[in-house]
């Protein structure tokens, strides 16, 4: 089965800080990544969508300049939280769509600590 | 986005007996799908059942589909202490859309 890596798994951060989270599809490729973010008993919010080779979609209310996304190969794909603050403290999970099929895979998730 | 409810938003119930979750969306869909996760952890897939679809099954697992409705329903029978999770729907549109959620349905089985 298709497996997505996610690293790391968890991080603990000081407030000011940059994070850089990587997603990677092991053994399959993905045109397009999805990151989502999941605060304490809520559900999953998507953040933005990465496509290889071109600039990430953003949900409304995510700041593109917070949250870089990088997808610059068919594998892998990078969220880095830039100038980190606790409110950003959150489990981020990334999940990769299978090239021409209708299949979603997701990353075991990173937690995020910021203090 | 979230494209919809679930409910009941948490369910307890004894071990041996039935859960049933409800799903609701607003948008058309390429397929719903749900999810199931334990506390702190990442999710497991459960079951995919397309739109042209009404009913699944996967063991203990029963998926139902009534799109004139924009609703699903996940029924586990004979409920273990280890199906204590939070569950959650997830729909899916054409191409390249991403899996919208529901806001999930936290079960607790009590032994």
């Amino acid at each position: 089965g298709a497996v997505v890596s996610q690293h790391p798994s968890w991080v603990i951060c000081k407030s000011g800080t940059s994070v850089k989270i990587e997603c990677r599809s092991l053994d399959f490729q993905a045109t397009t990544m999805f990151w989502y973010r999941q605060f304490p008993k809520q559900s999953l919010m998507l953040m933005a969508t990465s496509n290889e080779g071109s600039k990430a979609t953003y949900e409304q209310g995510v700041e593109k300049d917070k949250f870089l996304i990088n997808h610059a190969s068919l594998t892998l794909s990078t969220l880095t939280v830039t100038s980190a603050h606790p409110e950003d403290s959150s489990f981020y999970i990334c999940s990769a769509k299978r090239t021409a099929t209708d299949t979603q895979y997701f990353g075991p998730g990173t937690r995020l600590t910021v203090l | 986005s979230q494209q919809g409810e679930e409910d009941p938003q948490a369910l307890s119930i004894q071990e041996g007996e039935n859960a049933t979750m409800n799903c609701s969306y607003k948008t058309s869909i390429n397929n719903l799908q749900w999810y199931r996760q334990n506390s702190g952890r990442g999710l497991v897939h459960l079951i995919l059942i397309r739109s042209n679809e009404r009913e699944k099954h996967s063991g203990r697992l029963r998926v139902t589909l009534d799109t004139s409705k924009k609703s699903s329903s996940l029924l586990i029978t004979a409920s273990r202490a280890a199906d204590t999770a939070s569950y959650f729907c997830a729909t899916d549109g054409s191409g390249n859309t991403p899996l919208v959620f529901g806001k999930g349905t936290r079960l607790s089985v009590i032994a």
